[in-house]
C-alpha cells in the first residue's frame, strides 16, 4: 500500500512566522503535489513536483514555496505566515505524471494562522 | 482553464437506497480522465472510480457506477444500496495532462 504521511495533524502558528509543512512518501513516486482545502471551494493546487529539485507552480502559489531535495520528501513552506492561509493542507503523490496516475493523499494539516 | 462544478453541496441518502451525484466540467481538451474521491470524516482521501475521456462505456466499481456524457461534460457518479460508510465528503477532479483541478465538494449523509 502506498502510504503518504505529513509531518503534523493539527499546527497553530502566529502570523508573521515561517511555517514548514513536510510530506513523505514511501512509494517512490515520481510526482508530488501541495493542494489547500477550503470548504465551498475544493482543492486548489499550490505546487507539484515531477522530479527531486524540480517544482512548478500550481493555481494559488503566492505566499508559498517549496522544497523537494529528495524524491521521498516534499515541504511546503509559508514565508510569513498570515492569518488567510488558515486552511487544510493535502499533500498527494502519483507514479507519473501522466494523466492516469491515481494520486495518493495524505491525512492533510489543519493549519490555523492567529 | 478547465472548471468542474458540484452543484449539490450536501446530499442525504437513506441506507440501502440509492443516490446520485452531479458534476460538470468545462475543457477544451479531448485527452483526459476523470475522477470521483471520497474523503470520509478525518480520514484520507481516497479514489472511488475513475474514467477515461476516450472510452464510452462507463466505469464501475462495486456499487460505484458512473454516468459519463462527454459532449454535455457531464460526469455523475451513482451510489448503490449505500451503506452508513458510504459517509462523506465526494470529490469530482478532471485532470489533463498536466494537473488536476477538483469541484467543490458534496457532502453525503446516510441515514440509518
Amino acid at each position: 500500500d502506498v502510504k503518504v504521511t505529513q509531518s503534523s495533524r493539527y499546527l497553530v502558528k502566529r502570523t508573521g512566522e515561517k511555517v514548514f509543512l513536510e510530506c513523505v512518501q514511501d512509494m517512490d513516486h515520481e510526482n508530488m503535489f501541495w493542494y489547500r482545502q477550503d470548504p465551498g471551494l475544493g482543492l486548489r493546487l499550490i505546487y507539484f513536483s515531477y522530479d527531486v529539485k524540480m517544482k512548478e507552480k500550481g493555481d494559488i502559489p503566492e505566499g508559498y514555496s517549496v522544497s523537494r531535495e529528495k524524491k521521498e520528501r516534499f515541504s511546503l513552506i509559508l514565508e510569513s505566515a498570515s492569518t488567510n492561509q488558515t486552511s487544510m493542507y493535502l499533500c498527494a503523490s502519483s507514479l507519473y505524471g501522466g494523466q492516469d496516475y491515481e494520486q495518493y493523499f495524505g491525512p492533510g494539516t489543519r493549519l490555523t494562522v492567529t | 482553464a478547465q472548471t468542474v462544478t458540484q452543484s449539490q453541496p450536501e446530499m442525504s441518502v437513506q441506507e440501502a437506497e440509492t443516490v446520485t451525484l452531479s458534476c460538470t466540467y468545462d475543457t477544451s481538451e479531448s485527452d483526459y480522465y476523470l475522477f470521483w474521491y471520497k474523503q470520509p470524516p478525518s480520514r484520507q482521501m481516497i479514489l472511488v472510480i475513475r474514467q477515461e475521456a476516450y472510452k464510452q462505456q462507463n466505469a464501475t466499481e462495486n456499487r460505484f457506477s458512473v454516468n459519463f456524457q462527454k459532449a454535455a461534460k457531464s460526469f455523475s457518479l451513482k451510489i448503490s444500496d449505500s451503506q452508513l460508510g458510504d459517509a462523506a465528503m465526494y470529490f469530482c477532479a478532471y485532470r489533463s495532462a498536466r494537473y488536476m483541478r477538483f469541484g467543490a465538494g458534496t457532502r453525503l449523509t446516510v441515514k440509518p
